[in-house]
């Protein structure tokens, strides 16, 4: 399977424990999003990375959040003392850039992250 | 929060009958998207038009962009059950991807 890989699924914790999820994107792409995704919403932006750097992160991303991309590889999304507003789907995306224009995003199936 | 709107946020229709959504959007563009996601699923591409485009075809689908209205609609024609799902509009702008709030299309057998 080519396309962009996310595990875990899914997801249960109790409100404080910290959570990862991992993201394999397409291999030749060089650019990879992570977005929040709540019921009945769209895709809510947190972050991307070209290569290893992490370009952009958006004003959601509190300090309980960090995400990181060593090697310009996979990717990994924490979210330390996790809250219940946190339960959510959270999406990884990866694309291959050289010209904004044409950008096209290729997504996971997501996790699905709940905290009780 | 999200950038565009799509309109309506519901959409009931029978088979073979076409679907039109609409997406309104906030601040200049490099490129306006359009994907789809299957219930508890990833989003999936299915078409691109350029800010300096004003209607692209693919297969079924139609879209057009009006950036003076900073509007897109997007037609789905001779629709099938298996077309069922929310349909999102993302616009590009700078390094961003800003996704709507989607349209739920069901198409009845």
């Amino acid at each position: 399977d080519t396309g962009v890989s996310q595990n875990p699924r899914h997801k249960i914790t109790k409100r404080g424990q910290n959570v990862t999820f991992r993201c394999d994107p397409i291999s030749e792409h060089n650019r990879l999003y992570w977005y929040r995704q709540t019921l009945g919403q769209g895709p809510e932006f947190l972050t991307y990375f070209q290569n290893e750097a992490q370009l952009e992160k958006s004003r959601l991303l509190s300090d309980r959040f960090s995400a990181e991309r060593p090697k310009g590889s996979f990717s990994t999304l924490e979210i330390q003392r996790t809250e219940q507003g946190d339960s959510a789907m959270y999406l990884c995306a990866s694309s291959f850039s050289v010209v904004s224009t044409n950008e096209k995003l290729f997504f996971g199936s997501g996790t699905q992250l709940s905290v009780l | 929060s999200q950038q565009g709107e799509e309109d309506p946020q519901a959409l009931s229709i029978q088979e073979g009958e076409n679907a039109t959504m609409n997406c309104s959007y906030k601040t200049s563009i490099n490129n306006l998207q359009w994907y789809r996601q299957n219930s508890g699923r990833g989003l999936v591409h299915l078409i691109l038009i350029r800010s300096n485009e004003r209607e692209k075809h693919s297969g079924r689908l139609r879209v057009t962009l009006d950036t003076s209205k900073k509007s897109s609609s997007l037609l789905i024609t001779a629709s099938r059950a298996a077309d069922t799902a929310s349909y999102f509009c993302a616009t590009a702008s700078g390094n961003q991807f800003y996704f709507g709030t989607g349209t739920s299309l069901t198409v009845i057998p």
